[in-house]
Formats: C-alpha cells, sequence, structure tokens
C-alpha cells in the first residue's frame, strides 16, 4: 500500500511569506503528527491531530499551524517565515490506537531565504 | 519533561563485524516505548526495532537487537554483522505509553560501514 505522502519535496521562500504543507498519511490512518528536523536543534515535536483535533502541541511559536481535513490529510502552515525555518519538515502518520508504531513521509526541505 | 541522549555523534564499524550505538533517557513514566528509526540519505524515518518499557525482554529484528535495561535507563542498539546498507543516521527514539504520537528523538549516531 502507499506510503506516507509530502508535498511538495523542496521548497524555497522568501522571508516574511507563508507557506502551506501538506502529508496525505497511509490510507486508514487518524493520525498525523509532524516533526521539524535542523541540524542544530535535530528533530522536534511541532503537533499532532487526530480525527481533525489537535491532540498534542510541541513548544513552537504561533506562526506555526496546521489542520487536519476529514480524509485525514494534514496541512502544515508557517507564516512570516524567518530564515531560522529553513528545516527539513517530516510528516508521520498512524492509526491513532497508541499502541502501533508511526510511519514516516520523505519530508519537505524549507529553504527560506 | 523527557530526554533522549545519544552519546555518540558517528560511529564507525567493518563490513561484517558487530556495533553498538548507546542511548539513555530520563522519564519519570513508568510505562513508555523506546524505538530505534534509521534515516538514510533519502531522508525518510525507517523503524529499526521497538521496545516496550514493560517488557522485560529485549527486543529482536534479524540482525537488529537492542539492550534495554530499565533501572539505568539505558537503550542500545546492536548490529550484527554490518552491512553497507546500513550506512545512515540512527536515531533513539521515547514515547509515552499514551495515545499521542509525540515521539522525542536523540540528536542521532551516524553509522558508517568501511568495506
Amino acid at each position: 500500500k502507499a506510503g506516507v505522502t509530502q508535498t511538495p519535496r523542496y521548497l524555497i521562500k522568501t522571508r516574511g511569506q507563508q507557506v502551506t504543507l501538506s502529508c496525505s498519511p497511509i490510507s486508514g490512518h487518524r493520525s498525523v503528527s509532524w516533526y521539524q528536523q535542523t541540524p542544530g536543534q535535530g528533530l522536534q515535536f511541532l503537533f499532532e491531530y487526530f480525527s481533525e483535533t489537535q491532540r498534542n502541541k510541541g513548544n513552537f511559536p504561533g506562526r506555526f499551524s496546521g489542520r487536519q481535513f476529514s480524509n485525514s490529510r494534514s496541512e502544515m502552515n508557517v507564516s512570516t517565515l524567518e530564515l531560522g525555518d529553513s528545516a527539513l519538515y517530516l510528516c508521520a502518520s498512524s492509526r491513532g490506537g497508541g499502541d502501533t508504531e508511526a510511519f514516516f513521509g520523505q519530508g519537505t526541505r524549507l529553504t527560506v531565504v | 519533561a523527557q530526554t533522549v541522549t545519544q552519546s555518540q555523534p558517528e560511529m564507525s564499524v567493518q563490513e561484517a563485524e558487530t556495533v553498538t550505538l548507546s542511548c539513555t533517557y530520563d522519564t519519570s513514566e513508568s510505562d513508555y516505548y523506546l524505538f530505534w528509526y534509521k534515516q538514510p540519505p533519502s531522508r525518510q524515518m525507517i523503524l529499526v526495532i521497538r521496545q516496550e518499557a514493560y517488557k522485560q525482554q529485549n527486543a529482536t529484528e534479524n540482525r537488529f537487537s537492542v539492550n534495554f535495561q530499565k533501572a539505568a535507563k539505558s537503550f542500545s542498539l546492536k548490529i550484527s554483522d554490518s552491512q553497507l546498507g546500513d550506512a545512515a543516521m540512527y536515531f533513539c527514539a521515547y514515547r509515552e505509553l499514551s495515545g499521542t504520537y509525540k515521539y522525542i528523538f536523540g540528536t542521532g549516531t551516524r553509522l558508517k560501514v568501511l568495506a
């Protein structure tokens, strides 16, 4: 079956702009979580959505937001981009029952110039 | 707050040899999950092995096994018969037993496999 799909794979944006990243989970998975990966900070949890509700949130400013649709697809949005937002953004999906592991997508590489 | 520490930024192993990657963590919870993920240059995180804290038996998956020491809060990964395809970043991760999928990751260990 198809894995977790993240689009786009690469993105270049200018400071001050906003960006939307998309994640399509594995069919049947209801939980989608997002992570930011940078060389300096490593992998950091952004937020998790389950059945269209945000279930958990990491320690990121309000410029980072997300949502989940009824088909479990999720988007994350970053407004007023800063140079420090340049990172690999990873999405992970799972059934959501808590007893199974999450499956990761290949990520979106965001570069802010 | 939970933390995960990987003290080895980089490790090298000769092909066909055995290597052990270290991980320590801190939590006040008694039940939780621990994972090792592999991230090759393709960037996709791939699950290598997982351990439930309430299980005393160490998990094994083919050439991969863990040494889980709950009291010491230690969770090392042993790779036997190392192959060139094992070269990647390896991340140790912690997750609570509750339904949320918030992983706490270590900083990673880059494993090089020498032919």
